[in-house]
């Protein structure tokens, strides 16, 4: 199973701030990279797909980049909104992996 | 607007089985991989099966492999998941989502396996 190394596992950060979430694979998965918000008590839902393409609906602030092994998710101004856990999860091969969460704090 | 509803989950005994649907609209059910994936009690997302469009192909985490199946009705456009010898470790909310990059989910269903 390909292993994704999310870092770091929490942060704290306040509005406004630049925050910036690394997710670095174990091999090789192209661009086959997503990111994900979960606020508690809810499901989880898709930012970016394909490593660097942002999800209709999702606001600009939000950004990801890289390719290969080492990916980014930036929130180039956090909102009160933003305060969430955020997962990577690779699609590049079965089994399906997310890596371990990035808790973001006040 | 895409829907995912997730039912079927409860309290169950260790050793039993349980059953989980999910019932979609709003996208073309029939092209779309879908997949299970959980998230126990204050921990992170964990993938436990996926299914391709045609049925033909299922995947499945180790954790679950031999003990849940996953399947799907194109009539109907619904996924399941039956869940077979469950342990107290098969305790989560259990999601469905649609596509490899599960770009949207259902709200969860939570199964508790306990005695």
């Amino acid at each position: 199973a390909i292993q994704l190394t999310q870092s770091p596992s929490s942060l704290s950060a306040s509005v406004g701030d630049r925050v910036t979430i690394t997710c670095r694979a174990g091999q090789d998965i192209s661009s086959g990279l997503a990111w994900f918000q979960q606020r508690p008590g809810k499901a989880p839902q898709i930012l970016i797909y394909d490593a660097s393409s942002l999800e209709s609906g999702v606001p600009s602030r939000f950004s990801g980049s890289g390719s290969g092994t080492d990916f980014t998710l930036t929130i180039s101004s956090l909102q009160p909104e933003d305060f969430a856990t955020y997962y990577c999860q690779q699609f590049h091969d079965y089994p399906l992996t997310f890596g371990g969460g990035t808790k973001v704090e006040i | 607007q895409v829907q995912l509803v997730e039912s079927g989950g409860g309290v169950v005994q260790p050793g039993r089985s349980l059953r989980l649907s999910c019932t979609t609209s709003g996208f073309t059910y029939k092209t779309s991989t879908m997949h299970w994936v959980r998230q126990a009690p204050g921990k992170g997302l964990e993938w436990v099966a996926g299914i391709s469009s045609s049925g033909y192909n299922k995947y499945y985490a180790d954790a679950v492999k031999g003990r849940f199946t996953i399947s799907r009705d194109n009539t109907k456009n619904t996924l399941s998941l039956q869940m077979n010898s469950l342990r107290p470790e098969d305790t989560a909310v259990y999601y469905c989502a649609k596509r490899e990059s599960l770009d949207s989910w259902g709200q969860g269903t939570l199964v508790t396996v306990s005695s």
